[in-house]
Formats: C-alpha cells, structure tokens, sequence
C-alpha cells in the first residue's frame, strides 16, 4: 500500500515552455503533498505545500507565480512550472500521506520528474 | 534548516550490520524521527519511524536514546542494494530534509 505516483517521469523541452507533473495517491487519500526540488549532489529542498482545496503554501525564495500548484481531489496534486527557463531544470519530487500535514504518518514519495529546458 | 546532524558518509561490509547515527537534540516532545533513503535518481524510500520506543520492521531497526536527543537506523545485514543515501527527519507538520548520510555497502 502507499503509492504515490508521479508523471512525466523525465520530461525535455524548450526554453519558455510551461510543464505540468502530476502527482497521485494511488491506494489512499492525501489531504496534503508536499513538492521538493533536488539539484544534482544536492539534498531535497521543500517548494512548498499543497492542501487539498485550499491554496498552497509556498517556502520563502519559491515563487508561486512560477511554480503554479493545485491539489483539487484528495488524490492528485499538480504541479506547473510556468515559462521555465534553463535554471528551472532540476528532479522534481512529490510527496503524500493519508494522516495529513499534523499526523505522524510517513510520507510516500513518487519517483520524481527530472525537468530539463533547453 | 534541517534539525538533525548525521554524518556525511559511511562505509559497512555487505553482511554486516549498517549502524547510521543521528543527532536531533532540539527535538520537541511531539515530534516524530524518520528515516528515508535515496537511491541514486529516485525518490526517497520511507524505511522507519519512532517516537520514543525503539521500533523494528522488515527493513530496519531505530534505537532512539532515552532522552530523544539521538538515534541509530540499524540495517542488520546490509547488502550492496542498501547503497544509498539516508536522511534521518524529525518533523511535525513538514518534512526537511538534512544532507543525510551516504552509505556505501562493499563487497
């Protein structure tokens, strides 16, 4: 149990393109995912969290008009990065849990989405 | 501004046991340690968690002490597979990431 699954898996474009990654929950609700971003020989770095039916909260430094999120179901999340750029490319990563932000129920992450712009 | 201290990397003989330290001594009373690990090029792997008893299952031990300050994931027979990175998490409503630990299993 506890799948969560993230598509595209690898995604190419170009410059100025806006790229949309699903997230879902396969086998269980998530009322709240997070989205990370990884640099290569870096560690994850919190984007921001995403609370079904309500806005995301966005860390400081990630702008929420690049990084457009919408968790509309309990099942999946969205994330669009919007006119990205070449500094945009990164593995981008999602997370889910059935107990919601406060609960002591793990995270399930997804496979990520490896971004890259030309 | 991960809350745990883990260090950069360590080496185990496969078959043996993998002994992966971490400190947390801010932990707060509510406050659950995970442990994740990250193969190379995937997402993070949830391994193990605990709030103040020690806790085991299929992939792993976690000893927290006493006073919660510090834990140890324990992979009792580590193999070449278990190479990876390993992030030791304390959270309560959100889930930073430190720079974990690499584990390297040899031969």
């Amino acid at each position: 149990g506890a799948v969560v699954s993230q598509h595209p898996s690898r995604v190419i474009c170009k410059s100025g393109t806006s790229v949309k990654i699903e997230c879902r929950s396969l086998d269980f609700q998530a009322t709240t995912m997070f989205w990370y971003r990884q640099f290569p020989k870096q560690s994850l770095m919190l984007m921001a969290t995403s609370n079904e039916g309500s806005k995301a909260t966005y860390e400081q430094g990630v702008e929420k008009d690049k990084f457009l999120i919408n968790h509309a179901s309990l099942t999946l999340s969205t994330l669009t990065v919007t006119s990205a750029h070449p500094e945009d490319s990164s593995f981008y990563i999602c997370s889910a849990s059935s107990g919601g932000g406060n609960s002591n129920q793990p995270q399930h992450f997804g496979d990520g989405t490896r971004l890259s712009i030309l | 501004d991960a809350k745990t201290t883990q260090p950069p990397s360590m080496d185990c003989a496969e078959g043996r046991a993998a002994n992966l330290p971490c400190n947390h001594s801010t932990i707060s009373g509510n406050e659950y340690v995970y442990w994740y690990r990250q193969i190379h090029s995937q997402g993070p792997q949830y391994i193990i968690h605990g709030l103040k008893n020690n806790e085991t299952n299929e992939m792993a031990s976690l000893i927290i002490t006493e006073d919660r300050k510090s834990s140890t994931l324990i992979l009792p027979h580590a193999t070449l597979r278990d190479t990876a990175v390993y992030y030791c998490i304390v959270r309560y409503n959100d889930m930073r990431f430190g720079a974990g630990t690499r584990l390297t299993v040899k031969p």
